[in-house]
């Protein structure tokens, strides 16, 4: 079955003590993108990669890491978290070209006190 | 960054009734238009993707139309059924926003039974 795997799925931590989000599909695609949805706010765009060791910055890059070492995943690491980037985190996949659909992950809720 | 906007940002429609909802979006370099529907608890799912003006798009009881000249697309949803409640996104991708989606908040439709 097509997917995009997150994990985990919720997480509670404490400020300042490192984390990852993995992410990982089984479609081949080459682009992977990861975003933050907050309450009366649209999906905002932490960081993109095109391709396998191509990453590029979204909108609100500020606190957060990625890699791309294989085409299939791309982890989310927030190396200090802070109580701001506490919110819902999607992973999304897709062909390259915009004008591909994307694929999402279930989602990972993180909370940071 | 650019602005895209839906509204309303939420609706009760009873069941049976047929329904609408906007988004907005700069139309300047307009490349393609994206709707998902998101159900809670649940990830992001494609609707449609549409790139040319004057587009329509249909999926079952829901419909799409595109205008890029004037930078809006109505969603249309004919006979509403309870299983149609759901946040509605729309996202365009554009040469300003370097073929990146950007994302409005949101319809959050409810169907009353």
């Amino acid at each position: 079955e097509a997917q995009v795997t997150q994990n985990p799925r919720y997480l509670i931590t404490v400020t300042g003590k490192k984390l990852t989000v993995t992410c990982s599909q089984n479609m081949n695609h080459e682009y992977m993108s990861w975003y933050r949805q907050d309450p009366g706010l649209g999906l905002r765009q932490i960081y993109y990669s095109m391709n396998v060791e191509v990453t590029d910055k979204g909108d609100v890059p500020e606190g957060y890491k990625v890699s791309r070492k294989e085409k299939r995943n791309f982890p989310l690491i927030l190396e200090s978290p802070s109580p701001n980037q506490t919110s819902l985190y999607f992973c999304a996949s897709r062909v390259t070209g915009v004008k591909n659909i994307q694929y999402f992950g279930a989602g990972t809720r993180l909370s940071v006190l | 960054i650019l602005n895209v906007e839906q509204s309303p940002q939420s609706l009760h429609v009873q069941e049976g009734d047929s329904t609408n909802f906007t988004c907005s979006f700069p139309s300047s370099n307009f490349y393609a238009l994206h709707w998902y529907r998101w159900e809670t608890a649940k990830s992001p799912e494609a609707l449609f993707v549409m790139t040319l003006n004057g587009d329509e798009k249909k999926k079952g009881r829901i419909s799409a139309t595109l205008n890029t000249k004037e930078g809006y697309s109505y969603l249309y949803i004919k006979g509403s059924q309870p299983e149609d409640s759901a946040t509605y996104l729309c996202a365009p991708g554009s040469m300003d926003s370097n073929y990146q989606l950007i994302w409005g908040a949101g319809t959050k439709l409810i169907i009353k039974p």
